[in-house]
């Protein structure tokens, strides 16, 4: 059974131009969580999503930043415009569905290390 | 304001000793997650916690729960290199979907 899968690993953008970061996740996960991580720092949530829904985006920079989770295919967080301090490495992770929210094991993927020139 | 404070942030230790690593919260979970995540890849889930006082054990790592679900240990019994890490814990609110991560603790065993 695949684990969850994000490409590419690694990604190089000039300051101006879009990077798209894909997430799929393992086989009968329906949940999609999108974090941030800067060197030698924990992870910051941005976005939780279910397939064509967005449940919590209050950790989403309210402007170039948007994500979505289609009927079919990956996860895709997308940032326009990329500016120098958008350079991080973002992770995403996936969950079965939750019966209630006792339980929120998710499982991650090994992340898009995103380099801004 | 951190949620979930972790304790030390940093931790060098001689292989086949002990230690132990906090996560405390003012804030009551619904449950924590403990995570290991070793440079250049994702976090991997050890363990979940989920019941007040409740103890679980992997292999030489202990994990625990607070009384109040507010708070959660990691003893890790003679550390080995193998062990070299950022532990990351991690919890939802009760009633919420969010998940809240600490800063983690560095940990780095020496042979």
């Amino acid at each position: 059974n695949a684990g969850v899968m994000q490409n590419p690993r690694h990604l190089v953008r000039r300051r101006g131009q879009e990077a798209r970061l894909r997430c799929s996740p393992m086989k009968g996960h329906s949940h999609v969580y999108w974090y941030r991580q800067l060197p030698e720092e924990g992870l910051k949530f941005m976005v939780y999503l279910q397939k064509e829904n967005i449940i919590d985006e209050s950790g989403m920079p309210k402007e170039r930043f948007s994500a979505e989770f289609p009927k079919e295919g990956p996860s895709i967080l997308r940032i326009q415009q990329v500016v120098r301090g958008d350079s991080a490495a973002y992770f995403c992770a996936s969950s079965p569905r939750q019966r209630d929210s006792s339980y929120n094991e998710q499982f991650f993927g090994p992340g898009t290390r995103l380099t801004v020139l | 304001t951190q949620l979930l404070e972790q304790s030390p942030q940093f931790l060098s230790i001689q292989e086949g000793e002990n230690l132990t690593v906090y996560c405390n919260s003012s804030s009551v979970f619904s449950s924590l997650q403990w995570y290991r995540q070793e440079p250049g890849e994702g976090p991997v889930l050890l363990v979940t916690v989920v019941t007040g006082g409740e103890v679980k054990k992997l292999k030489r790592l202990t994990f625990q729960f607070g009384d109040a679900r507010k708070d959660s240990s990691l003893h890790i019994t003679a550390a080995q290199p193998g062990d070299t890490g950022l532990y990351l814990c991690a919890g939802a609110r009760t009633g919420g979907f969010k998940t809240i991560f600490g800063a983690g603790t560095r940990l780095f065993v020496k042979a």
